[in-house]
This record gives structure tokens, sequence and C-alpha cells, in this order.
């Protein structure tokens, strides 16, 4: 059964500085990975998609990187603001059935 | 539709009654999930449709639990019963393709069910 496990489960920083959260996976057939945002009392948005035959992607000031093999992924959030303040999850979709499954979360907060 | 809508935003109902939340997946979205989230606590997964079909429903806390989805569009979960314990923020989610081709998912809003 695939497992998703983020560490750390919170993180605070002062404003820009550049940060890391990390997201492990223990089964290393995933078809992707998927980053989120999830802000006080709302939905999800979707931050970046990393399919299982890509290394990282990028978007503005946040890039992801995937290790498949190590069952790893982080998310880089550089010069960080306190508008990123918010719980950031991870996603991985495979196994036999083509789940979404999720870690429980970081919650960032930035501090001006 | 432009996103993923979930009706009705909030709801407050007596236990032992039944509830039905609904959602509109984006058009043209084939992979439907829904998802249940208490306050404080991470999202566990209940159900995930591939068009009209459930691959997999283990999530399904109990047979109170049950969920449709018409075609590949609207989905309704549908709690019976209602407990305290099924107070929670269900959040539903569609992509293009779900499964060995996943795609990006996007989220609607959710609804909050209390009850009371």
């Amino acid at each position: 059964k695939q497992e998703v496990t983020q560490i750390p489960a919170a993180l605070s920083v002062p404003e820009g500085e550049n940060l890391v959260l990390n997201c492990s996976f223990t089964d290393s057939a995933i078809y992707n990975l998927q980053w989120f945002r999830q802000d006080p009392g709302k939905g999800l948005t979707s931050l970046l998609l990393i399919q299982s035959s890509q290394r990282e992607q990028t978007s503005g000031r946040l890039n992801a990187s995937l290790d498949k093999s190590s069952g790893r992924s982080t998310l880089y959030i550089a010069a960080s603001q306190p508008g990123d303040s918010a719980t950031y999850l991870c996603a991985v979709t495979g196994g036999s059935q083509g789940n979404l499954i999720f870690g429980k979360g970081t919650k960032l907060s930035v501090k001006p | 539709g432009a996103g993923v809508s979930q009706s009705p935003s909030n709801k407050v109902t007596e236990k032992g009654k039944d509830v039905e939340l609904r959602c509109d997946p984006i058009s043209g979205h084939t992979a439907l999930y829904w998802y249940r989230q208490r306050l404080g606590q991470g999202l566990e997964f209940l159900i995930y449709f591939q068009g009209n079909s459930a691959p997999d429903k283990s999530g399904l806390p109990s047979d109170r639990f049950s969920a449709e989805r018409t075609g590949e569009s609207v989905s309704t979960l549908t709690i019976q019963r209602t407990q305290q314990e099924d107070s929670a923020v269900y959040l539903c989610a569609s992509s293009l393709v779900g499964g060995y081709s996943g795609t990006e998912a996007f989220f609607g809003q959710g609804t909050r069910l209390t009850v009371v």
C-alpha cells in the first residue's frame, strides 16, 4: 500500500529565505507527483505536476524535483514571502487502482 | 464549467439525517475523486471514479457512505444516518485522465458538513 510522508510537519522561516519541503513515498511505481497548497478554510490549489519520466518542474519561485527510484520529491521555494504561508501537500498517482494519495502536509509560516 | 464546483458549500444537519453532497467536475474530466478532511487533519481518501465506474472505493468508512457518478459528469456522495464524527470538509477533485496516465488534478472548494 502506497504511503506518502512529508517532513517537516511545520516550518517557520523569516521572509526572504529559501526553503525546501520534502515528500517521500514508499512505492516507486508512480505515474506522477503533484504539489498543492491549501490556505486555511479553503480547497487545494495545484502548484506543480511532475510526470514520472520527468526530473523537475519550475513555476516562478517554485521548483519541484522528483527522484522516482529513491521515492523522494522536494519543493524548493525561493525568496519566501508572507503570502507563501499555507499548508503544502504532495500527492502521488500510481498503484493498481490509479488513486491519488496524499501526504499529511507541511504547514509553512513565513514571518515578515 | 471553469472549475470544479461543489454544493452546498455549507451544510448543517441533525444526527441521524441523510445528506447528499454534489460535485460537478471540470467539463471533459474523466477522473473524479472524493476526500474527507477533518479539522486540522490531512486528506482522507474516500472513492475514485474513472468515468462512471469506481475502481477504488476502499476509503468509504462504512456502509452509510455511498457515491455515484452519472457518465463523466456530476457525482453525488450520500451519507445516511449521519453521525457527529462525519463532521468534516468533503473535497472533490477531477482530472482529465486518472490512473495510469494520471494528469493534473483540480479541487473544488469543498462542502463543510456539520452534524449536530
